[in-house]
């Protein structure tokens, strides 16, 4: 157990639905990152958040949003959702500084 | 801007030992880390090198060639539970990790 949790588990909706994926970090963990992982492919990095302010975007389409809030959890919007959304996404968080990323369990997300 | 490569699949028997190379572009080097993941699992962390050189961790050992771009992970005595997916990856400029694809490691008896 990493210590950091997710929420849903999975989750399975429509096309064109929107979705909140949630994420609470480690205790004490500042950072927050979000990846996304299709099937048979890397970790896409979408972004991060430190204390609350945005510090790196990666490959993150304009469809999908983030926030980090005061009590450092996160959430990922996910809206118009295609079916090429489908995917596990990951929560990471870390120590500013800190070399290791500590993963959640990750949520899979289906669009039918 | 980064890319990475790494072989997409490695097969090798218990007992043995395997190595899984990761060559690197980036455009500001700041280290290659390791994880593995597990199938339907979270990644975690195996290994972290800044600097030249091999790093060991019981039976994994991380090696770093800056001049070359140039990284491999290194699993010896291999036991069926290291059948899984392992990932390099690069810190870029922003303080965030870029991954590999993943290699696929599977061990057979």
């Amino acid at each position: 157990d990493s210590g950091v949790t997710q929420t849903p588990k999975h989750l399975i909706t429509a096309t064109g639905q929107r979705v909140t994926l949630r994420c609470s970090p480690r205790s004490g963990d500042l950072s927050v990152y979000w990846y996304q992982q299709s099937l048979d492919q890397g970790l896409q990095f979408l972004i991060q958040y430190y204390n609350g302010e945005e510090r790196a975007k990666g490959n993150i389409l304009e469809r999908f949003s983030a926030q980090q809030f005061p009590d450092l959890h996160s959430e990922l919007n996910l809206s118009s959702l295609e079916l090429g959304d489908s995917a596990l996404y990951f929560c990471a968080s870390s120590v500013q500084g800190d070399n290791e990323q500590f993963f959640g369990p990750g949520t899979r997300l289906t669009v039918l | 801007g980064q890319s990475l490569e790494q072989p997409s699949e490695v097969t090798a028997v218990e007992g043995a030992i395997v190595q899984i190379n990761c060559t690197y572009q980036t455009s500001g080097f700041y280290g290659l880390s390791w994880y593995q993941q597990h199938d339907g699992g979270a990644p975690t962390f195996l290994s972290y090198n800044a600097l030249d050189g091999l790093e060991e961790t019981g039976r994994f050992s991380s090696f770093l060639s800056r001049s070359d771009s140039y990284g491999y992970l290194l699993l010896q005595e291999l036991q069926m539970k290291d059948s899984a997916s392992y990932f390099c990856a690069v810190w870029g400029s922003q303080g965030n990790l870029i991954f590999g694809k993943g290699t696929k490691l599977s061990v057979k008896p």
